[in-house]
């Protein structure tokens, strides 16, 4: 079973300051995949990368594939507030199923 | 806007009580997904199906658990016995997608189960 690994578990920070979390994982994936959940929802995919050394931008948030494909990051510039909540990154398990890290519990404070 | 509907949102049963989750799959997608949510063990897959017919249901405590997708618009997961380790989030997901390749899955809101 691969395994998928985030860090830190949680974090707080202040609104306008930048930051960055990780997913790694010993294997390497064919592709990755970022969620984001709020309270009392599901999880919402807000990127996939399948390139090795990709990197996508949506708006303020930049999303990098490790040159291996073992590890991935997420960069956030200026936080706000709408950016708190549970970050998980995923990977495929086989040909259909996906994997999921245990999530980075994100805080914005105003 | 097409979404993953599910009921009930919250439950509450005592111990050894049927437990009956709907999912209802954004139309036209062939893949649903059972997931449980837990601030321990994160989330894990359950069960899924594609074209309705269940493929791998090897998360899912076999003794106690049962998931079916009766129809393409309807899927369910029971639980009969309950029991407090049981008390989660379960989430419904769907997806459209063949063999082979990554799913974009589209999550409902979860229905909260608390077992007393």
């Amino acid at each position: 079973t691969q395994l998928l690994e985030q860090s830190p578990q949680f974090l707080s920070i202040q609104e306008g300051e930048n930051l960055t979390v990780y997913c790694n994982s010993s294997s390497v994936f064919s592709s990755l995949q970022w969620y984001r959940q709020e309270p009392g929802e599901g999880p919402v995919l807000l990127v996939t990368v399948v390139t090795g050394g990709e990197v996508k931008k949506l708006k303020r948030l930049t999303f990098q594939f490790g040159d291996a494909r073992k590890d991935s990051s997420l960069h956030i510039t200026a936080a706000q507030p709408g950016d708190t909540g549970l970050y998980l990154c995923a990977g495929p398990q086989g040909a259909q199923k996906l994997v999921f890290g245990q999530g980075t519990r994100l805080t914005i404070n105003p | 806007d097409a979404r993953v509907t599910q009921t009930p949102r919250d439950k509450v049963t005592e111990m050894g009580q049927e437990v009956t989750m709907r999912c209802q799959p954004i139309l036209g997608h062939n893949t649903v997904f059972w997931y449980r949510q837990t601030m321990k063990q994160g989330l894990e897959l359950l069960a899924y199906f594609r074209n309705r017919a269940p493929l791998d249901d090897s998360g899912m405590p076999k003794d106690r658990f049962s998931a079916e997708m009766p129809d393409a618009t309807l899927a369910t997961l029971k639980i009969q016995p309950s029991e407090p380790r049981d008390s989660a989030v379960y989430f419904c997901a769907s997806g459209l997608g063949t063999i082979g390749t990554l799913y974009e899955q589209y999550f409902g809101p979860g229905t909260r189960l608390t077992v007393t």
